[in-house]
């Protein structure tokens, strides 16, 4: 198994430009997460999904969308890119079965909007 | 609102001492709780978890340690590596919520 995998890597945007973050797991999770991590900080959720077709706020949903139409595709949509988009975005997965859950980390994309 | 906080935001150790990272948690009815590791330019990953009816669980040479009474978890790394090199988060799951991150803790492990 691949894990989590996202794409980009590295990505330098234009304020005002869009873009889509990729995020696809082969574990067949249910759950699924968008995290940003800002320099020298922790983790702050931005959407997460329990499953296809639904989709749900996180704690920073301003700026981004998301959707579900796959249980392994979960990407990550950025409008209007804004300086204060700058940062690492990280996917995770989680199996979802309602218990106390580990959550696997993609690899993350550094995004610079310039 | 809810939050998790490491108390040292760096700790430096030499190379095959012991390492003690602390975290506090704020949610008294959180049930679950996990450190990851997170090496530069790469993603958390997974170390160890541990369920609030336990109060300790080993891995192989770490050791994590619930205080519920003061809402205090730590991570113990035993012979420090450099290898261990990261930054280290704890993580806490309320009841019906999700995974709450703390700011995490750099180690850093001197030859």
């Amino acid at each position: 198994n691949a894990g989590v995998t996202q794409t980009p890597k590295f990505r330098i945007l234009k304020i005002g430009q869009s873009m889509t973050l990729q995020c696809a797991q082969d574990m067949n999770h249910n759950y699924m997460y968008w995290y940003r991590q800002d320099p020298g900080m922790g983790l702050k959720l931005i959407y997460y999904s329990v499953g296809a077709g639904i989709t749900d706020k996180g704690e920073v949903p301003n700026g981004y969308n998301v959707s579900r139409s796959t249980t392994e595709d979960f990407p990550l949509r950025l409008e209007l890119a804004a300086p204060s988009q700058t940062s690492v975005y990280f996917c995770a997965s989680s199996p979802g079965t309602g218990l106390q859950e580990t959550q696997y980390f993609g690899p993350g994309t550094r995004l610079l909007v310039l | 609102g809810e939050s998790v906080g490491l108390h040292l935001p760096t700790l430096s150790v030499q190379e095959g001492d012991n390492s003690i990272i602390n975290c506090a948690y704020s949610n008294s009815a959180s049930d679950y709780f996990i450190w990851y590791k997170q090496e530069s330019g790469k993603g958390p990953q997974f170390i160890i978890d541990i369920r609030s009816n336990m109060d300790k669980r080993q891995g192989q040479r770490v050791t994590v340690l619930l205080n519920k009474t003061v809402k205090h978890l730590s991570l113990q790394i035993a012979a420090t590596q450099p290898g261990d090199s990261a930054v280290y988060f704890c993580a806490e799951n309320p009841p019906q919520g999700k995974l709450i991150f703390g700011q995490g803790t750099t180690l850093q492990v001197k030859p």
